[in-house]
Parts: C-alpha cells; sequence; structure tokens
C-alpha cells in the first residue's frame, strides 16, 4: 500500500482565501484522522472519522474550519477564510480500528501539507 | 484538558551514546506509543506499548510502559546519525474513544 496520501504537499496563500487540504486515508482503515501541528501546540487533533461519518469534531477551532469525507478513500479539511494563525503542517492519519488492541490498529501518518497563510 | 509531559524537550549527542527519554502524564493511560518525526514527513511509528510493566524493543530501541501506567520511556542505544529527528510519545487515556494524545516532542541531534 502507498500509505496515506496527502496533497498539496505545501500551501501558501494569502489571507481571506479559502484552503483545501486533502487526504487519501490507507485502503481498508476506517477510521481517518486530521491532525494539525505547530510549535506553541504541538500535534493536536481536530476531527475524525469513522466508515465516513465524523464522530469528533471538538478539536476543530472555529467555524473556519471544516471537514467532509464523502467516500472510503478522500477526505477534505476546508479553511475559509483563511488566516495568518492557520499556518501550521496538517497531517491526515487513518487505522483499521479505534481501539488500540495491538499494533494493526494504530494510527499511519501521511506526509502533511504545510500551509503558510500570508 | 489531559496532557503528556515529555521529556527532555531536546538532546545533542555523540553519535555512539545511548539516549533516553521519557513521558508522563496525570491521569492512568491504557495504551503507549512512540513516534519519530523526520524533517518533512509524518510522524511514523516505532514501538507500541499495551500493558502495564511491557518491555519492547525494536532494533536499537526500547520502550516500557510503567507499571503506575501514568508513563513511558523510549531508549536509544548507539545512536547514530540518521537517529536525527523529534520523537514523540502518544497515549490513549483510559476511558477515553481512543483518541491519542500526544506529548510536546523531544529533538534528538546526533554529532558524527
Amino acid at each position: 500500500d502507498a500509505g496515506v496520501i496527502q496533497s498539496p504537499r505545501h500551501e501558501v496563500t494569502e489571507m481571506g482565501q479559502e484552503v483545501t487540504l486533502r487526504c487519501k486515508p490507507i485502503s481498508g482503515h476506517d477510521y481517518l484522522f486530521w491532525y494539525r501541528q505547530t510549535m506553541m501546540r504541538g500535534l493536536e487533533l481536530l476531527i475524525y472519522f469513522n466508515n465516513n461519518v465524523p464522530i469528533d469534531d471538538s478539536g476543530m477551532p472555529e467555524d473556519r474550519f471544516s471537514a467532509k469525507m464523502p467516500n472510503a478513500s478522500f477526505s477534505t479539511l476546508k479553511i475559509q477564510p483563511s488566516e495568518p494563525r492557520d499556518s501550521a503542517v496538517y497531517f491526515c492519519a487513518s487505522s483499521k480500528t479505534m481501539w488500540t488492541s495491538d499494533s494493526t490498529d494504530t494510527q499511519y501518518f501521511g506526509p502533511g501539507t504545510r500551509l503558510t497563510v500570508l | 484538558g489531559q496532557q503528556l509531559n515529555q521529556s527532555p524537550q531536546s538532546m545533542f549527542i555523540q553519535e555512539g551514546e545511548d539516549v533516553s527519554m521519557n513521558c508522563t502524564s496525570s491521569s492512568i493511560f491504557n495504551t503507549w506509543l512512540w513516534y519519530k518525526q523526520d524533517p518533512g514527513e509524518g510522524p511514523v511509528l516505532l514501538i507500541a506499548l499495551y500493558k502495564a510493566g511491557e518491555l519492547t524493543s525494536n532494533g536499537r530501541l526500547t520502550a516500557q510502559f510503567g507499571i503506575t501506567r501514568k508513563d513511558s520511556f523510549l531508549n536509544i542505544s548507539a545512536s547514530i546519525p540518521s537517529d536525527v529527528g523529534i520523537y514523540f510519545c502518544a497515549g490513549q487515556p483510559i476511558g477515553n474513544t481512543g483518541k491519542l494524545i500526544f506529548g510536546q516532542g523531544t529533538t534528538l541531534q546526533v554529532k558524527p
């Protein structure tokens, strides 16, 4: 398997613009997670899906952020309008199950999208 | 919210030296994971621990799940330049729905 695929790898945009980040999870994984990584706050879980349904979006910073998973092989994280403080690396991760009962159940991360909002 | 305290924040060592880092939590965890992140990449799982007291090795890496279930350590023996990166601990708190809580990371630099 190619692993979790994210695009774009880098995104530079201006404040106020809409940004869409994309993720393709590992085939057969039922859970998909979106994380944000910054120097100040480290890795933060934004939202996760189970079988394409959003389960917990308590980590989403505000209404400017939205995430969708229209099918088992694709998810998007959208920021509209973007602000400079949204600059960060956004990771997508996937796993087979939610309970980490053995090593195959743990989350596998994509390479991330580095977002810079000017 | 629940937090993990990871230390040290950074380390600069000589090639061949052993390295130790640890994570502590104020609450009980039922899973501990250790990840490594290379520059420009996502975290990659190194070791997973599922039972209190469990000691697991992966090559030169050894990690243990603390008896109190509130801590874990990672040791790297005979460090080499490719060990450079950021190491993260992550845990799954008991009673949680399975979400992982991450430590702040330990940045390791190895001098050849």
